[in-house]
């Protein structure tokens, strides 16, 4: 079964620069969330969707982050424009359902200079 | 506000070396306490689940277990190839996933 896929794995731009990730979830998984992992620190959820509906973005800091999950299915988190305490590792995670096991992918480890 | 703290930051063993990794957790609503396995440059691998306190699962030299207060991960004559870092999560009201800041795991041959 495949897991998690994240792209790209890497990315490095300058402050005040768009960057978009991308999630592909466990086929079937109709819950997918966005995490944010600084160095040395656990993941901290962002947004979690339940199919395409965003039920918890309240850790999302609107007025530069936006996300969206399009037929519920694949999954993009965008940032407009970067800032500099926005370099971390951005980890999405699928479960089958809302409270159970999550799957986590490689994650995109954002450089912002 | 839930919380998950976890101890020690840092862990040396040798092979061989039994011990414990502590987990002490305040969440509403407990619906789950969850242990991972995180190695440099990948996502976190899903270990345990544990949904009552006395409830014990087991996977090759890990075993977890859960208190009403904490959760213990304890590994029993550990190898190198068990070096991570490992880290708990409780699942709360919030239906989300609250993580602790993780325990780096050295097993020296």
């Amino acid at each position: 079964e495949a897991g998690v896929v994240q792209s790209p794995r890497y990315k490095i731009i300058e402050k005040k620069q768009p960057v978009a990730f991308w999630c592909n979830p466990i086929s079937g998984h109709n819950t997918l969330y966005w995490y944010l992992q600084n160095l040395g620190q656990g993941p901290e959820l962002l947004i979690r969707y339940e199919n395409e509906e965003a039920v918890d973005d309240s850790q999302l800091p609107k007025d530069r982050f936006s996300a969206e999950r399009l037929k519920g299915v694949d999954s993009t988190l965008k940032i407009q424009p970067a800032e500099l305490g926005d370099s971390a590792v951005y980890l999405c995670a699928s479960s089958l359902e809302t409270g159970y096991e999550q799957y986590f992918g490689p994650g995109t480890r954002l450089t912002v200079t | 506000e839930d919380q998950v703290t976890q101890s020690p930051e840092a862990l040396r063993l040798q092979e061989g070396e039994s011990s414990s990794l502590n987990c002490s957790y305040t969440v509403s609503g407990l619906r789950g306490l969850f242990w991972y396995r995180q190695d440099p440059g990948k996502g976190p691998e899903f270990l345990f689940t544990l949904y009552s306190a006395g409830e014990e699962k087991e996977k090759e030299r890990l075993k977890a277990t859960l208190t009403k207060k904490e959760s213990f991960l304890h590994i029993t004559a550990p190898k190198p190839e068990d070096s991570a870092t490992y880290l708990c999560a409780g699942n709360g009201g919030r239906r989300a996933l609250t993580f602790g800041s993780g325990t780096r795991l050295q097993v020296q041959p």
